[in-house]
């Protein structure tokens, strides 16, 4: 079944306790993106990647790192997290080839609670 | 400038009813791509219906049409025949740019009543 997993789905932490959320996606897409989701704000991107090796900002990349070493994995890296940083969290991916018409598929979200 | 603007932050709809949900879009390149997708309450992001820039004739899936003016740079949701199950917060998005990117405005929440 093509999907896009990540994990944790729920998680409660404290300020500054490094943590990492992992996205994985089985679809050989070339392009995978993650967003947070706060009321009234809609989805924002935190970072994208359209490749291996290729990552790029988004509108609210402070506070988060990515990285892309394989094309499944996209995790995302909450180094020093503060509550600010509480939020709904998704992973998506699609693939680019080079058109726009591909939609994206999006993970079942993470929840993270920043204390 | 916001890439995406969804206007209606709440909209109510009579069952068996249509309902429009209006989302406009910036862009000056040629080429894009128009997206909406629902988010029921369980979280779940599930993709509706999709309208290319070159596209001649207004997308349709179903009870979703996409009401697409390109001059006046809109793409509105219509759902006819609503259902309860309709009920739900829904998204418009763009991608578009040599990094083929993503935008999403900040969402409609639809409720449809009995």
């Amino acid at each position: 079944e093509a999907q896009v997993t990540q994990n944790p789905r729920y998680l409660i932490t404290v300020t500054g306790k490094k943590l990492t959320v992992t996205c994985s996606q089985n679809m050989n897409h070339e392009y995978m993106s993650w967003y947070r989701q706060d009321p009234g704000l809609g989805l924002r991107q935190i970072y994208y990647s359209m490749n291996v090796e290729v990552t790029d900002k988004g509108d609210v990349p402070e506070g988060y790192k990515v990285s892309r070493k394989e094309k499944r994995n996209f995790p995302l890296i909450l180094e020093s997290p503060s509550p600010n940083q509480t939020s709904l969290y998704f992973c998506a991916s699609s693939s680019s080839t080079g058109t726009v018409n591909q939609p994206q598929h999006f993970g079942d979200g993470t929840r993270l609670s920043i204390l | 400038a916001q890439k995406i603007t969804q206007t209606q932050p709440g909209m109510f709809v009579q069952e068996k009813e249509a309902v429009t949900l209006d989302c406009t879009y910036d862009t000056s390149d040629p080429s894009y791509g128009l997206f909406w997708y629902k988010q029921p309450s369980s979280g779940e992001m599930i993709f509706l219906i999709y309208q290319g820039s070159y596209d001649q004739q207004n997308a349709t899936e179903g009870r979703y049409s996409l009401n697409f003016q390109k001059a006046r740079k809109s793409a509105n949701l219509v759902i006819s025949a609503s259902q309860l199950g309709d009920s739900a917060m829904y998204f418009c998005a763009m991608r578009e740019g040599p990094g083929n990117q993503f935008y999403f405005g900040t969402g409609t929440s639809l409720t449809v009543i009995p």
